[in-house]
């Protein structure tokens, strides 16, 4: 079946540094790629999508690529703040789907 | 515009009982779907209703069953809990047509957390 994998947290950083959280996923045909953030207390927000190869979303200074090749969708944010601590969840959704497959998430604590 | 809003935000329950969690859709919307999120993992797909039929169902045993109103909210009912089932359930809406009810992005309210002791 379908599923998605991600690095597994915590992962801390200092403000300002780079971050980088990999996503892999295993799907047959082309699923859509979403990142979804999760604050303290709150439900997911969409941080950003890709639905085909090669495309790149990106959002609030998050990047990620859909690498079909390697069957990854990493994301990146050049420079974190002390707000982007949060848990983010990588997710799929096949085009004859319904449903959002998620990864297990990965906490990130921005320390000031 | 409002967002999806969730009933209530936290509850606890013993094993056995039944419990009903609600959910508002966001203004426009016609597609809900249910998650359930145990601590630490991603969330899980329940089912999906569209204008009011069940559309799509994840690998959870018939105690786990839901409504669609004719204005689009939703319940999510479960039977005979057991301790497993303590979890965030979360509730997500978007705007899907006849061919494609899931087609468009989902929106997420913030969870009904439930404890089962």
């Amino acid at each position: 079946g379908d599923s998605v994998t991600q690095m597994e947290g915590p992962v801390t950083l200092s403000e300002e540094a780079f971050l980088t959280i990999n996503c892999t996923y295993t799907a047959t045909g082309y699923p859509s790629l979403f990142w979804y953030v999760q604050y303290p207390g709150e439900g997911l927000q969409l941080l950003l999508k890709a639905t085909k190869a090669d495309d790149k979303g990106s959002n609030k200074g998050f990047e990620a690529t859909y690498r079909k090749e390697t069957t990854s969708f990493h994301l990146e944010k050049g420079s974190v703040q002390v707000s982007d601590s949060a848990v983010y969840f990588c997710a799929l959704k096949k085009a004859a789907g319904n449903k959002l497959t998620f990864g297990g998430g990965t906490r990130v604590l921005v320390k000031p | 515009e409002t967002g999806v809003t969730q009933s209530p935000t936290h509850l606890i329950k013993t094993r056995g009982q039944q419990v009903t969690l609600r959910c508002s859709s966001q203004s426009g919307h016609n597609t809900v779907s249910w998650y359930q999120q145990a601590l630490g993992q991603g969330p899980q797909f329940i089912f999906q209703y569209y204008r009011e039929e069940e559309n799509g169902r994840g690998n959870f045993p018939p105690r786990f069953s839901g409504l669609q109103f004719p204005n689009y909210s939703s319940e999510l009912n479960v039977n005979a809990l057991e301790l497993d089932d303590s979890a965030l359930y979360l509730c997500a809406s978007s705007l899907g047509d006849r061919d494609t009810p899931w087609a468009n992005v989902l929106t997420f309210g913030a969870g009904s957390r439930l404890t089962v002791l």
